[in-house]
């Protein structure tokens, strides 16, 4: 089954302990990306990679962290979480290249407090 | 400044009722828009990519439509499983394949 995984699904943590959300795909995508989605805002996007090695800055970057040495994984790091980074994050992967028609996971759930 | 707003933030129709929902945008130049479904805690789901001005996609109970401005999503005869909220998203032709997300109409359908 095509899909996108995410975990943890749910984190509750406290101020500046660092934390990794794992993503990854077996749909062979090259492009993947994080969101952040809170009431009222929308998506918003936090970083993007178009291939292996390769990655960029979305909307919000700042507090994140990403890479990408493997095509299926696409690691979301949190050096010095804060609770205004509380939130729920996607991830999500692409076979378009584009970003246009975009599969995401089940989303994670961070509360920093 | 790019931007996507869209109308209402929410809408309860009756099972059967029709109606549409808005997606207006303010791109420099409009590569794509796109129509995603979400539903409670889950992540969205694509439904259609709409390229230019007249283009028109359907899937079972729902059609988008795209002008200069705007696009709709047009609801014909629902039940109560397209309840959900709706998203949509614009990509300009200078955003290296960014897109930006508007907020969402929650659609309820009530039996």
């Amino acid at each position: 089954e095509a899909q996108v995984t995410q975990n943890p699904r749910y984190l509750i943590t406290v101020t500046g302990k660092k934390l990794t959300v794992t993503c990854s795909q077996n749909m062979n995508h090259e492009y993947m990306s994080w969101y952040r989605q809170d009431p009222g805002l929308g998506l918003r996007q936090i970083y993007y990679s178009m291939n292996v090695e390769v990655t960029d800055k979305g909307d919000v970057p700042e507090g994140y962290k990403v890479s990408r040495k493997e095509k299926r994984n696409f690691p979301l790091i949190l050096e010095s979480p804060s609770p205004n980074q509380t939130s729920l994050y996607f991830c999500a992967s692409d076979g378009t290249g584009a970003g246009n028609e975009q599969f995401f996971g089940p989303g994670t759930r961070l509360t920093v407090l | 400044e790019d931007q996507v707003t869209q109308s209402p933030e929410a809408l309860r129709l009756q099972e059967g009722e029709s109606s549409s929902l808005n997606c207006s945008y303010t791109v420099s130049g409009l590569r794509g828009l796109f129509w995603y479904r979400q539903d409670p805690g889950k992540g969205p789901e694509f439904l259609f990519t709409l390229y230019s001005a007249g283009e028109e996609k359907e899937k079972e109970r729902l059609k988008a439509t795209l002008t200069k401005k705007e696009s709709f999503l047009h609801i014909t005869a629902p039940k109560p499983e397209d309840s959900a909220t709706y998203l949509c998203a614009v990509q300009a032709m200078d955003s290296n394949y960014q897109l930006i997300w508007g907020a969402g109409t929650k659609l309820i359908i009530k039996p």
